[in-house]
């Protein structure tokens, strides 16, 4: 299986903050990889795919990058709706795999 | 606008079969343009991919969960369907069921899921 390191696991974090995320990859996936924010007591969302692609709809503060196996979601300036759990995954190889999350906590 | 919605028993004692229909309105599971996985989360814990199905019926599991998984499709009905047998405790967690899609011969991102159902494993 691939695995998925996603740090820090904990971001304490004020409004307006730029926060970013990294995912690393055991193996190459290509630009195979999402991130997904969820809340509590909600299934997660779709915020990017594709490493880089922004989900319709999904605020354009939200963005993706990547180098090799490591990907970054950055989010430009903190809004009171994104704190939240954040998590990646991976669909390049079967089974997909997700990191363990970042929780981004009021700071 | 695609809507999933997990339902089955809340509760399952150690040992037996844990059995859950996720029923899809706006979409079809039929269609060519996705496939349908399952996803679980221990409570407290992060997300743990069990397999998924296409519309043609081929079925990808999680190796640590493959002796005992199950995914099924039903088109007629539009719904998907997931059996676990021999559960335990550790198997205690909400199940969300989730569209996935899929575009240049390959699978990819789950663009949609279900509120998510908690299932308890105890006696």
């Amino acid at each position: 299986d691939i695995q998925m390191t996603q740090s820090p696991s904990t971001l304490s974090a004020s409004v307006g903050d730029r926060v970013t995320i990294t995912c690393r990859a055991s193996q190459n996936i290509r630009s195979w990889l999402a991130w997904y924010q969820q809340k509590p007591g909600t299934a997660p969302k779709l915020l990017i795919y594709a490493a880089s692609t922004l989900e319709s709809g999904v605020p354009s503060r939200f963005s993706g990058s990547a180098s090799g196996t490591e990907f970054i979601l950055t989010i430009s300036s903190l809004q009171p709706d994104d704190f939240a759990t954040y998590y990646c995954q991976q669909y390049e190889s079967y089974p997909a795999t997700f990191g363990g999350g970042t929780k981004v906590e009021i700071k | 606008q695609v809507q999933l919605q997990e339902s089955g028993p809340g509760l399952v004692k150690p040992s037996e079969t844990l059995s859950l229909t996720c029923t899809v309105s706006g979409d079809s599971t039929s269609s060519n343009n996705y496939y349908w996985g399952w996803i679980r989360q221990p409570p407290g814990k992060g997300l743990e991919w069990i397999g998924i199905i296409y519309s043609f019926g081929r079925t990808y599991y999680n190796p640590s969960l493959e002796s005992r998984v199950t995914i099924s499709g039903d088109t007629s009905k539009n719904r998907v369907s997931l059996r676990l047998n021999s559960v335990t405790g550790a198997d205690t967690a909400v199940y969300y069921c989730a569209r996935g899609r899929t575009y240049n011969s390959g699978w990819h991102e789950f663009d949609a899921w279900g509120q998510g159902t908690l299932v308890t494993v105890s006696s």
